[in-house]
């Protein structure tokens, strides 16, 4: 069975401090996918990035950056410099190769206050 | 990325009618679709999956005489609520699988924009 971790119920920081998400995850399968959402308070679902078992390349995006580390099953997220528009929920999740139904993580909530 | 449309964005019905929720892909076949509740200030669980012309299959713990779910073409799932109760309120939200091509069977899913309904 896949489980998806957030041990971070909530994280509040003031604009401009870096802030990292951890994810810790739970696979039988070799070859799996992982993924990180934000969900802001309108409800939908914003897809951020997803990682292949293969890929252990960390990835930066603008302020966003992932460390994949398949050796502790750990998938953090860091956003650099935050800014009030970060506030949001962020889910972690996780696909089994040959399914799209992903597993969610309990999601972090982020407060980035000005 | 692909478009998935759901509607409406969010209902209020009266206990014991019924409500029914769309889910449209707009610029790709879907052949799977799945649908998630989530409960205030907790994650999403997915309720069922449904494939296109086929039995929509129920996650353990899921009425599937309740959750009525039809995946009628490769473009719309609908997930109808019925006899709708105050517990049922809830954000629903869909997401939805292009078909895959070769042996790439983990396309990525699309998500709606959830649906939320209150139940009064």
């Amino acid at each position: 069975a896949q489980k998806v971790t957030q041990a971070q119920t909530e994280i509040s920081v003031v604009e401009k401090e870096d802030v990292t998400l951890d994810c810790v995850y739970e696979t039988r399968d070799t070859t799996y996918y992982l993924f990180w959402y934000k969900q802001p308070p309108s409800g939908e679902l914003v897809f951020l990035i997803r990682r292949n078992s293969f890929d252990e390349q960390n990835e930066i995006s603008g302020r966003y950056s992932w460390n994949f580390q398949k050796s502790t099953s750990s998938f953090n997220f860091t956003i650099t410099a935050s800014q009030v528009v970060d506030s949001a929920v962020y889910f972690c999740a996780l696909s089994e190769a040959g399914y799209s139904t992903l597993t969610f993580g309990k999601g972090t909530m982020l407060l980035v206050s000005p | 990325g692909a478009v998935v449309s759901q509607h409406p964005s969010w209902v209020i019905c009266k206990s014991g009618t019924s409500v029914k929720i769309e889910c449209r892909s707009l610029d790709f076949q879907a052949t799977t679709m799945f649908w998630y509740r989530q409960f205030p200030k907790q994650s999403l669980m997915l309720m069922a999956t449904s494939n296109e012309g086929s039995k929509a299959t129920y996650e353990q713990g899921v009425e599937k005489d309740k959750f009525l779910i039809n995946h009628a073409s490769l473009t719309l799932s609908t997930l109808t609520v019925t006899s709708a109760h105050p517990e049922d309120s809830s954000f629903y939200i869909c997401s939805a699988r292009e078909r895959g091509q070769g042996a790439n069977y983990n396309t990525e899913a699309f998500f709606g924009q959830g649906t939320r309904l209150t139940v009064v």
